[in-house]
């Protein structure tokens, strides 16, 4: 089994919609969570930290659910730029070394 | 969020060459930075952690003469990919770890080897 699995879709969205996907980790030690966008060729960038309560940035929404260990993320109100992968990011202690899920395609439509 | 560069950003060379691909922090200091390589359509796999001051802690099955790293500033560390053959050729990826557990990604450098 993965350490962190991910649904690697694609989620095909109509703009405007709302996604929600979510990420399964089997290490419950796992201290942090972070959700990290990936574009075609490009380099992981920092979506943002996800909290024990649950955090929201904007049109995104993180929550963690340790008791089943998972994470998810929803985007509210797709928009076209929203298209990429999204990368479920696990570390176990802090300073130490994060273990990536395999990412969820999303493409958002017209 | 903070900046993290790479040089070159793409690299065509023959093979048996060595290429050397530097990461810098630009606006804070890292003690850790971490090499990844992704091959098309894979997750980021995690090659090496990289320690300023002290030797590279490799990840299994990735071999440590053949991926040498410097880390020899908290703002610099540098892979270089010895001898290199076309199963090299690779997305390869550095980040630089923000305390306490935040990385932040270089944009990439593409290797191609002939």
């Amino acid at each position: 089994r993965k350490e962190v699995e991910q649904d690697p879709g694609p989620f095909n969205v109509p703009e405007g919609a709302t996604v929600a996907f979510n990420c399964t980790y089997s290490n419950s030690a796992s201290q942090s969570f972070f959700w990290y966008r990936q574009d075609c060729r490009k380099e992981p960038k920092l979506l943002m930290s996800v909290y024990s309560s649950g955090n929201e940035d904007g049109r995104f929404t993180a929550q963690l659910n340790r008791a089943s260990q998972y994470i998810s993320l929803l985007i509210r109100d797709s928009k076209l730029s929203d298209s990429a992968t999204y990368l479920c990011v696990v570390n176990k202690a802090a300073g130490n070394k994060l273990t990536f899920g395999g990412g969820t395609r999303v493409l958002v439509k017209p | 969020g903070a900046v993290v560069s790479q040089h070159p950003s793409r690299v065509i060379c023959k093979s048996g060459t060595s290429v050397k691909i530097e990461c810098r922090s630009l606006d804070f200091q890292a003690t850790t930075m971490f090499w990844y390589r992704q091959f098309p359509k894979q997750s980021l796999m995690l090659m090496a952690t990289s320690n300023e001051g002290s030797k590279a802690t490799y990840e299994q099955g990735v071999e440590k003469d053949k991926f040498l790293i410097n880390h020899a500033s908290l703002t610099l560390s540098t892979l270089t990919v010895t001898s290199a053959h076309p199963e090299d050729s690779s997305f390869y990826i550095c980040s630089a770890r923000e305390p306490p557990d935040t990385q932040y990604f270089g944009p990439g450098t593409r290797l191609t080897v002939l």
